[in-house]
């Protein structure tokens, strides 16, 4: 069971901004950086958003993350079909040695 | 361009062993970690360890200890993950994943997975 908390689904049309957020604790998001992976179906992960806020190389700045205390989130504006997908919150969890990820949120693009 | 190139599918047996393989390329093996993440059947991620190929140090999530066992050969540019008994509960795929630099909690580089199926 995992300590990072994300909303099972989210959609929204074509061009429109969808947020998904990822709630943890003191132990994880409140004193370690946050990641976001995004895994598109039948695919292995990839990585849209490290050290909270930074985007790799190649990744559009559609993509874009925040993190306030203990929560976190991923906005995706001008949606596009090709964003559908999974998507994890990630973050190391110090009192239990663990990299933790969140439970994932499916994104639906109508 | 970096890659990371896993292993075949494997289908075992309860009680069997295995070791299921990464080959990294077109990067400095030794100055990157390896972690290693299963996800089970129409589940989420789960990290399930780490190593560092330069001193073989290895941390393990601690839902896991002792059940797995993480290892590198530097010649080779080569991780593994292996089992020494399956259960039917390590049915999942299975990916090797490098940490970004300096030993950065966050995994920039994929392979392509490797699918475990136990069954008997």
């Amino acid at each position: 069971q995992s300590v990072l908390t994300q909303p099972p689904s989210a959609s929204g049309t074509p061009g429109q901004r969808v947020t998904i957020s990822c709630s943890g604790g003191s132990s994880n998001i409140g004193g370690n950086t946050v990641n976001w992976y995004q895994q598109l179906p039948g695919t292995a992960p990839k990585l849209l958003i490290y050290n909270n806020d930074q985007r790799p190389s190649g990744v559009p700045d559609r993509f874009s993350g925040s993190k306030s205390g203990t929560s976190a989130s991923l906005a995706i504006s001008g949606l596009q079909s090709e964003d559908e997908a999974d998507y994890y919150c990630a973050a190391w969890h110090d009192s239990l040695t663990d990299y933790v990820f969140g439970t994932g949120t499916r994104v639906t693009v109508l | 361009e970096v890659q990371l190139v896993q292993s075949g599918a494997e289908v075992k047996k309860p009680g069997e062993s295995l070791r299921i393989s990464c080959q990294g390329s077109g990067y400095s093996f030794a100055s990157y970690w390896i972690s290693w993440v299963r996800q089970m059947p129409g589940k989420g991620l789960e990290w399930m360890g780490r190593i560092n190929p330069s001193d073989s140090y290895t941390n393990y999530s601690p839902s896991l200890q002792g059940h797995v066992t993480v290892s590198v050969d530097k010649s080779t540019g080569t991780a593994y993950f292996q089992w020494s008994s399956l259960q039917p509960s390590d049915t999942a795929i299975y990916y090797c994943a490098r940490h970004g630099p300096w030993g950065s909690i966050y995994f920039d580089y994929w392979g392509q997975g490797t699918l475990v199926t136990v069954s008997s």
